[in-house]
């Protein structure tokens, strides 16, 4: 069964830091998808990254980075300059054939000024 | 237009009432998703809509009713439901499963509140 793990129940950062959120999973499929999603406290979710399992190169959206590491399922999320608009939950994700997204925990970020 | 919309944005309903919730997405999304999320936790997944019919249901009380009426609506039926109900119900859509790189698309969640 596919498990999502985020060890990380909260977070905080300085603004203008950098912060990493961790995110384990585990899998038997060779072709999968991850995801981060941030919900800030008006609720909405939306997708900050994503990353491709066949990639080795990690992914990057602006002062969001991955680091990847598909031997050890680890899909940890960097956020470079936090901003007071980052302070949100975030939501590792993981997707394989099939519809289903499976979600870990969540990591509440409180970014301080 | 990458957008789910979710109405109403707030509703309180008594536990004999009957309401629904209603989804929409014009992205020629396939897949389309209820989930029920509770304060500083993940989204439960609830109902998932494949082309347009029932693929997944996490064994979710009858008192939730799923309906698929066509591939850009998602409706939620409620009815005889209990104040533990009470949560944000977002709905979700996305590419089919022969889509696997594309992510899910939230609308803003719908807040229930039973009384």
């Amino acid at each position: 069964a596919q498990t999502v793990t985020q060890s990380q129940p909260e977070m905080s950062v300085q603004e203008a830091e950098t912060v990493t959120l961790s995110c384990t999973y585990d899998t038997s499929e060779s072709d999968y998808y991850l995801f981060w999603y941030k919900q800030p406290p008006s609720r909405q979710m939306i997708l900050v990254i994503r990353q491709e399992a066949y990639k080795q190169q990690n992914a990057t959206e602006n002062r969001f980075s991955v680091n990847f590491q598909k031997a050890a399922k680890s899909f940890s999320l960097k956020i470079s300059d936090s901003q007071l608009g980052d302070a949100a939950m975030y939501f590792c994700a993981y997707r394989a054939t099939g519809n289903q997204f499976y979600f870990g925990t969540g990591t509440s970020l409180t970014v301080i000024p | 237009d990458t957008e789910v919309t979710q109405t109403p944005k707030h509703l309180v309903m008594g536990m004999t009432n009957k309401k629904s919730l209603k989804c929409e997405q014009h992205m020629g999304h396939r897949a389309m998703y209820w989930y029920k999320q509770k304060a500083k936790k993940p989204p439960e997944l609830m109902f998932v809509y494949s082309y347009e019919k029932l693929s997944i249901n996490e064994s979710v009380p009858s008192r939730f009713s799923p309906e698929c009426p066509n591939s850009s609506l998602l409706n939620l039926h409620l009815h005889a439901l209990q104040p533990e109900d009470s949560a944000l119900y977002l709905c979700a859509s996305s590419q089919g499963e022969t889509s696997i790189f594309y992510e899910q698309y939230f609308g803003p969640g719908t807040r229930l509140t039973v009384t």
